[in-house]
């Protein structure tokens, strides 16, 4: 089945820095490839996603790249705030146009912006 | 809209009894998910549903775990016996399948301690 690795596990940066973080997977079958932000305490909430036709897109300061071949695929988060302050999934599905697989989520990476 | 609705939000019961998460998914949704988080495991999935029907329940710990989604706006977990080992926090999610678009909407979970 398919396992999504991700990394690093911890980061900080400091206010106003950018943060990359990496994820790869197994199943050369997936095709879409979501992020999800958790807030302390709070439920898991979709910030981008992206499918396996597109190499890149960006939502105004966040962006994700897709490397197929290589199997990973990576958030970028530019001009960092306190409240990027969060836990972020990547995850990765073989969700079909007519049918739909579950996602299986990374590890999370905990992600610390310092003011 | 209310959202995925989950009970209880907390729920704390002593070893070997019984315990039944309750979900509420959105409106129109087709998809219902049961997640497990710990700090330990991450975000594991436990089963999901597709038109209420169970898809994969691969994710599910052993026996003691079960399923149901009677009809299209209820779910229900249930641990029977419940064991400390099953402490953590347990997420809802739904999602409406269709091309191009998969976003999971969480629920605000279940915080369960078995003591």
């Amino acid at each position: 089945g398919e396992n999504v690795e991700q990394h690093p596990s911890t980061l900080s940066v400091q206010e106003g820095d950018s943060a990359v973080i990496k994820c790869t997977y197994s199943d050369s079958a997936s095709n879409y490839f979501p992020w999800y932000k958790q807030e302390l305490g709070k439920r898991p909430q979709l910030i981008i996603d992206i499918r396996s036709n597109v190499g890149e897109k960006k939502d105004q300061r966040i962006a994700v790249t897709l490397n197929k071949t290589a199997k990973h695929f990576s958030l970028h988060i530019t001009e960092t705030q306190p409240e990027d302050s969060a836990v972020y999934f990547c995850a990765a599905s073989r969700g079909g146009e007519t049918s739909y697989d579950k996602v299986i989520f990374g590890p999370g990476t905990s992600l610390s912006v310092i003011p | 809209d209310a959202g995925v609705i989950q009970s209880p939000r907390h729920e704390v019961t002593e070893m070997g009894q019984e315990v039944t998460l309750r979900c509420k998914p959105i409106s129109g949704h087709n998809s219902l998910f049961w997640y497990r988080q710990t700090m330990m495991r991450g975000l594991e999935l436990l089963i999901y549903f597709n038109n209420n029907v169970p898809i994969d329940d691969s994710g599910m710990p052993e026996d003691r775990f079960s399923a149901k989604m009677p009809n299209a706006s209820f779910s229900t977990l249930k641990i029977q016996p419940s064991e400390p080992r099953d402490s953590a926090v347990y997420f809802c999610a739904s999602s409406f399948s269709k091309i191009s678009t998969y976003e999971q909407y969480f629920g605000p979970g279940t915080r369960l301690t078995v003591t």
